[in-house]
């Protein structure tokens, strides 16, 4: 298996544009994960899906922030309109599984700077 | 709440010095904590978990739940230990769980 992979690796983009990250899981995983890294916060947790629904978007720092699972095999992250603060790489990560046991895998992740 | 707390955000340490990465977590029931490892221009990738009791790259990590401690250790560090440490704690309630991160401790192995 490739992994879980990522889309675009790099992204820059001018503030107010629309700005969508695409994550491809591991096949046969049932939870997604979208994280963001920066420095002044660390890894955050945006979103996570559990079999295409999202469970817990409390992470999503506002609306204009979306994200949609629409199959198992497939899902983005959205920023309308995008702004310089959410220069960051976002993280993808997938796993399988409802207890304890579960290993995230994650995306190489999308380098996004907006300016 | 949930919280794991890494004190140091860039931590230095010469060739062949022990090595302690620090982590503090907060919560009320049983935790399941992992250290996560990101070399430069790398995914991000699991190191340990401590369920497992293993030793990674020479690295270990003890769960002490009165100190409510998870520090990852090494005893001679090396340079390509050089990474960003992310400590983890996974929690699960009412069917759902969740991973949650500290802000991550740089470590800078000097030669």
């Amino acid at each position: 298996d490739a992994g879980v992979i990522q889309s675009p690796r790099h992204e820059v983009t001018e503030m107010g544009q629309e700005v969508t990250l695409r994550c491809k899981p591991i096949s046969g995983h049932n939870s997604l994960f979208w994280y963001r890294q920066t420095m002044m916060r660390g890894l955050e947790l945006l979103i996570y899906f559990n079999n295409n629904v999202p469970i817990d978007d409390s992470g999503m720092p506002e609306d204009r922030f979306s994200a949609k699972m629409p199959n198992a095999s497939f899902s983005t992250l959205k920023i309308q309109p995008s702004e310089p603060r959410d220069s960051a790489v976002y993280f993808c990560a997938s796993s399988f599984g409802t207890g304890l046991e579960e290993k995230l895998f994650f995306g190489s992740g999308t380098q996004l700077s907006v300016l | 709440a949930q919280r794991v707390t890494q004190p140091e955000k860039l931590l230095s340490v010469f060739k062949g010095a022990p090595v302690e990465l620090k982590c503090n977590y907060s919560y009320s029931g049983s935790p399941e904590l992992f250290w996560y490892v990101q070399y430069s221009r790398q995914r991000l990738q699991l190191l340990l978990r401590h369920i497992s009791r293993e030793s990674i790259k020479g690295f270990t990590a003890d769960l002490n739940k009165g100190e409510t401690s998870f520090h990852l250790k090494k005893p001679f560090a090396q340079e390509e230990d050089s990474a960003m440490y992310y400590c983890a704690l996974l929690y699960s309630g009412a069917g759902s769980y969740q991973l949650t991160f500290g802000k991550g401790t740089k470590l800078s192995v000097i030669p």
